[in-house]
C-alpha cells in the first residue's frame, strides 16, 4: 500500500510569491491534514479536511489556505510568501476512524528567500 | 489550552543503554496520546499510541510508554538502543473523539547514539 506522497518535495521561492503544496494520501483515507514544521515553533497544525470539506484550522494568517478533491487528494496553497513561511510542510492522512492516528508523508521544504 | 512539554531538547546516550524519554501534557480531559519519530529529512513515524486500556502500551522498534493519570504524563522507554534509533522524537495528543485529527505535538526530543 503506497504511503501519503507529497510534492514537490523541494522548492524555493521569492517574497510575495505565492506557493502550492500537493499531497496524496493513502488510498482509502479521506481526512488530509497539514503541518507546518519549523525549528523555532516545531510542529504547528495548520488544516484537516475531509470529504472536500475544511473541518478544522489551526492559527495561521488567511494567506494559507487548503482544499480538498472528490478523491481525497489535498492542496495546499500559501500566499504572499513571507521569510517567515520557510518550513518543512508535513501532510498526514487517516481514515475516518477519528482517532487521531496519522500517517506522515515526508514533507515539502519551503524556502523563501 | 492544551500544551504538551518534552523537557529534554536533546539526550545521547550509548549504544546498548536503557532510554527514557519525557512526556508531559495540559489537558482538560485524558486525551488520545502518540510518540512519533522523526529522521533527517524524513516525515513523522509513528511508534505507539494509547487510547485507553492498559497503561503500558507496546509500539514498534522495541519501544513501549507508560501513560500515569495522575502525572498527566506518557514516557517513552526502550531498554536497549541501537545505533539506528538516532533521530529525534515527539509527543503528541488529540482530543478524544469522533474527528480527532487535530494533534498537538511538543517540540521534541533529539536523540544522539553513541557507538
Amino acid at each position: 500500500k503506497a504511503g501519503v506522497t507529497q510534492t514537490p518535495r523541494y522548492l524555493i521561492k521569492t517574497r510575495g510569491q505565492q506557493v502550492t503544496l500537493s499531497c496524496s494520501p493513502i488510498s482509502g483515507h479521506r481526512s488530509v491534514s497539514w503541518y507546518q514544521q519549523t525549528p523555532g515553533q516545531g510542529l504547528q497544525f495548520l488544516f484537516e479536511y475531509f470529504s472536500e470539506t475544511q473541518r478544522n484550522k489551526g492559527n495561521f494568517p488567511g494567506r494559507f489556505s487548503g482544499r480538498q478533491f472528490s478523491n481525497s487528494r489535498s492542496e495546499m496553497n500559501v500566499s504572499t510568501l513571507e521569510l517567515g513561511d520557510s518550513a518543512l510542510y508535513l501532510c498526514a492522512s487517516s481514515s475516518s476512524g477519528g482517532t487521531g492516528e496519522l500517517f506522515f508523508g515526508e514533507g515539502s521544504r519551503l524556502t523563501v528567500l | 489550552a492544551q500544551s504538551v512539554t518534552q523537557p529534554d531538547i536533546h539526550i545521547t546516550v550509548s549504544e546498548g543503554a536503557s532510554l527514557e524519554l519525557r512526556c508531559n501534557y495540559s489537558y482538560g480531559a485524558t486525551p488520545y496520546l502518540f510518540w512519533y519519530v522523526q529522521s533527517p529529512g524524513q516525515g513523522l513515524q509513528l511508534l505507539l499510541k494509547y487510547f485507553s486500556g492498559d497503561t503500558l502500551v507496546q509500539g514498534i522498534k522495541g519501544f513501549e510508554a507508560e501513560f500515569k493519570r495522575s502525572q498527566s504524563s506518557f514516557n517513552l522507554r526502550k531498554p536497549s538502543v541501537h545505533w539506528s534509533d538516532a533521530a529525534e522524537y515527539f509527543c503528541a495528543v488529540a482530543p478524544r473523539g469522533a474527528g480527532s485529527y487535530q494533534l498537538t505535538f511538543g517540540k521534541g526530543t533529539k536523540l544522539s547514539v553513541i557507538p
